[in-house]
């Protein structure tokens, strides 16, 4: 099957600081990534699909300039979050589109936690 | 736009009972729909999905038809285990909205032995 992998799995940064926050496609390539927030016992939340060679496009409500996503690469997207706040403290999750004959799947990441102190 | 709502939990349930979490859907298309599982501390797996009217997606033990005319895509499974306990969310997935999934809000599931 398709796997996901995003790394780190878990961070700390002290606010202010920014974090970047990898989510590779391993073994098929993904022109469309998508990224998610899921805040404790809630559902996920679509921050902004990520185009291969392309701007992101950010949903209504979510800060482009705070939230830098970049896929610069068939097997690669990344999102920036900068200058940190606690508020930002979350669960990220990224997932890849899957093209193939007769279907269209999204396979996702296993989360990145991120901490804000 | 598009949106997804399922029964609010927590469901709490003993081993071998019978198990429904409703979920209803509005989509301007013709969407497929999926149902995810987000077991203690993992990421999210999907569970089944449905592409078209009258499909029936299942997996593990667990079901659920695409109903057109009720918008609708109930998960079930017959007698569920201690090790079913996750979160469960429904979604959609619309080529109208750019293929991207709208999740509904969860649902806790804890099954007792």
């Amino acid at each position: 099957g398709a796997v996901v992998s995003q790394h780190p799995s878990r961070v700390i940064c002290k606010s202010g600081t920014s974090v970047k926050i990898e989510c590779r496609s391993l073994d098929f390539q993904a022109t469309t990534m998508f990224w998610y927030r899921q805040f404790p016992k809630k559902s996920l939340m679509l921050m902004a699909t990520s185009n291969e060679g392309s701007k992101a496009t950010y949903e209504q409500g979510v800060e482009k300039d705070k939230f830098l996503i970049n896929h610069a690469s068939l097997t690669l997207s990344t999102l920036t979050v900068t200058s940190a706040h606690p508020e930002d403290s979350s669960f990220y999750i990224c997932s890849a589109r899957v093209q193939r004959s007769g279907s269209d799947e999204q396979f996702f990441g296993p989360g990145t936690r991120l901490t804000v102190l | 736009g598009d949106s997804v709502t399922q029964m609010e939990g927590p469901v709490t349930l003993s081993e071998e009972a019978f198990l429904t979490i409703n979920c209803t859907y509005t989509a301007t298309g013709y969407p497929s729909l999926f149902w995810y599982v987000q077991y203690p501390g993992e990421g999210l797996q999907l569970l089944l999905k449905a592409t078209k009217a009258d499909d029936k997606g299942s997996n593990k033990g667990f079901e659920a038809t695409y109903r057109k005319e009720t918008t609708s895509f109930h998960l079930e499974k017959g007698s569920v285990q201690v090790s079913d306990s996750a979160v469960y969310f429904c979604a959609l997935s619309d080529r109208t909205g750019g293929f991207k999934t709208i999740f509904g809000a969860g649902t806790r599931l804890f099954v007792k032995a």
